[in-house]
């Protein structure tokens, strides 16, 4: 079945620290793997694709095959950080699929 | 670019009351979908489109749940009669390629 995991309903850290949020998939083909962030009061955005390999806000995220996982990472976290955080897959070409949904993460950065 | 626009925001109707959602997608977005959020969960697909017709459907509870998109344009969503469990958050977001992009959501409670 094809399934998101993360494990973390809720992850605080304070500002500069760095921050890791866990995701873990299930898929027998080979998936797409997004991030998406909800700030708050506004709509939930991508944050950055698994295959065009770039840092978006100073996070990255590298997808582990053998693992089956899709960490979201910053090295120094910053307080506009603290949002909602999704990791989500498709399992077509291309972001035409339509895309399964972890449960989310709420970072909350502290000062 | 102007962003996927949705109506009403907020809507409130008693159990076994019909309700319909309203959404406009990014202009020369062809593909559409209609995502479900209950409260802690992730959105979960409804519904997709492609143009006016249906690429994906097999979450959408047929019993009670319609959508339509006659112009391959603007799309509708109808809950008939409402469930208690119906009350969520409901999605809409378009893509043309990489990353979906959502409207703000319609946030519907069933008393």
């Amino acid at each position: 079945a094809q399934r998101v995991t993360q494990p973390e309903k809720l992850l605080s850290v304070f500002k500069g620290a760095p921050v890791e949020l866990k995701c873990n998939y299930s898929y027998s083909g080979s998936p797409e793997l997004f991030w998406y962030v909800q700030y708050s009061r506004q709509r939930l955005q991508l944050l950055l694709r698994h295959i065009s390999r770039e840092s978006i806000k100073g996070f990255t995220a590298d997808l582990n095959k053998g693992e089956t996982s899709f960490h979201l990472k910053k090295p120094f976290a910053q307080e506009e950080d603290s949002a909602m955080y999704y990791c989500a897959l498709s399992g077509r070409s291309g972001s035409q699929g339509n895309l399964i949904f972890g449960k989310g993460t709420k970072l909350s950065v502290k000062p | 670019e102007a962003g996927v626009a949705q109506s009403p925001r907020y809507k409130i109707i008693e159990k076994r009351q019909s309700v319909a959602f309203w959404c406009n997608p990014i202009s020369g977005h062809a593909t559409l979908y209609w995502y479900q959020q209950i409260l802690g969960q992730g959105p979960k697909l409804l519904i997709q489109f492609q143009n006016n017709g249906v690429v994906d459907d097999s979450q959408l509870p047929k019993d009670r749940f319609s959508a339509e998109r006659l112009k391959g344009v603007d799309s509708t969503l109808k809950i008939q009669p409402a469930k208690l469990e119906d009350s969520a958050v409901y999605l809409c977001a378009s893509s043309s390629g990489p990353g979906q992009f959502f409207g703000p959501g319609t946030r519907l409670t069933v008393l």
